[in-house]
């Protein structure tokens, strides 16, 4: 297992167009989460995914923006008609959902989009 | 609604030098504490985790962190810093009632002079 994945790793594009990302988890973890990250601060939840369920949007998370896990697998985030201030670093984590305390997140690369 | 404040934005130190960084957080509830680190163009790689039990957890890379509940603190600390531990840290915050979602502090930017 090669831990969390995510696609691709550096977007640049222009004001207007529309971007999609990809984050695969580590594969028994059922639970999926996209954080978006700007410069000097921390990560910001965004969603998350419980298997195929979206179950929360932050209200950071405008109608611009969609996410799906359509077979409970792998996940996509797009967002329609980029403004620059969607720049950022776009960060998926996984967890299982076990009977723990609390199940830790494990986090991919991230993604860095700059919308010029 | 949890939140974490990192007071210190920079720190500078020099190598062979003690270090501690600050994490203060808000939560009505026991919170599950992290301390992550994050290298320039990379993912964040968990130091450490607070669940319950001993309030000094030890973590990876020689770090270790002190759960103190009276001051709403998890503050993390190193006894000899590495050139290589130059890096952004950030301290977060998790609850089971939230999903496991986590919150987490602007993060302290670490600095190791030769």
């Amino acid at each position: 297992d090669t831990g969390v994945s995510q696609d691709p790793r550096h977007k640049i594009t222009k004001r207007g167009q529309n971007v999609t990302f990809r984050c695969d988890p580590i594969s028994e973890h059922n639970r999926l989460y996209w954080y978006r990250q700007t410069l000097g601060q921390g990560p910001e939840f965004l969603t998350y995914f419980q298997n195929e369920a979206q179950l929360e949007k932050s209200r950071l998370l405008s109608d611009r923006f969609s996410a799906e896990r359509p077979k409970g697998s792998f996940s996509t985030l797009e967002i329609q008609r980029t403004e620059q201030g969607d720049s950022a670093m776009y960060l998926c984590a996984s967890s299982p959902q076990r009977r723990s305390p609390y199940n830790e997140q494990f986090f991919g690369p991230g993604t860095r989009l700059t919308v010029l | 609604a949890q939140s974490v404040t990192q007071p210190d934005i920079h720190i500078t130190v020099s190598e062979g030098a003690s270090l501690e960084l600050r994490c203060n957080y808000s939560y009505g509830a026991t919170p599950y504490l992290f301390w992550y680190v994050q290298s320039p163009g990379q993912g964040l790689q968990l130091l450490l985790k607070y669940f319950s039990g001993d309030t000094l957890v030890q973590g990876i890379k020689g770090f270790e962190a002190e759960f103190k509940r009276s001051q709403s603190s998890f503050n993390l600390r190193k006894p000899s810093v590495h050139w290589s531990d130059a890096a952004e840290y950030f301290c977060a915050v998790g609850a089971n009632e939230n999903a496991g979602k986590s919150t987490f502090g602007d993060g302290t930017t670490l600095t190791v002079k030769p």
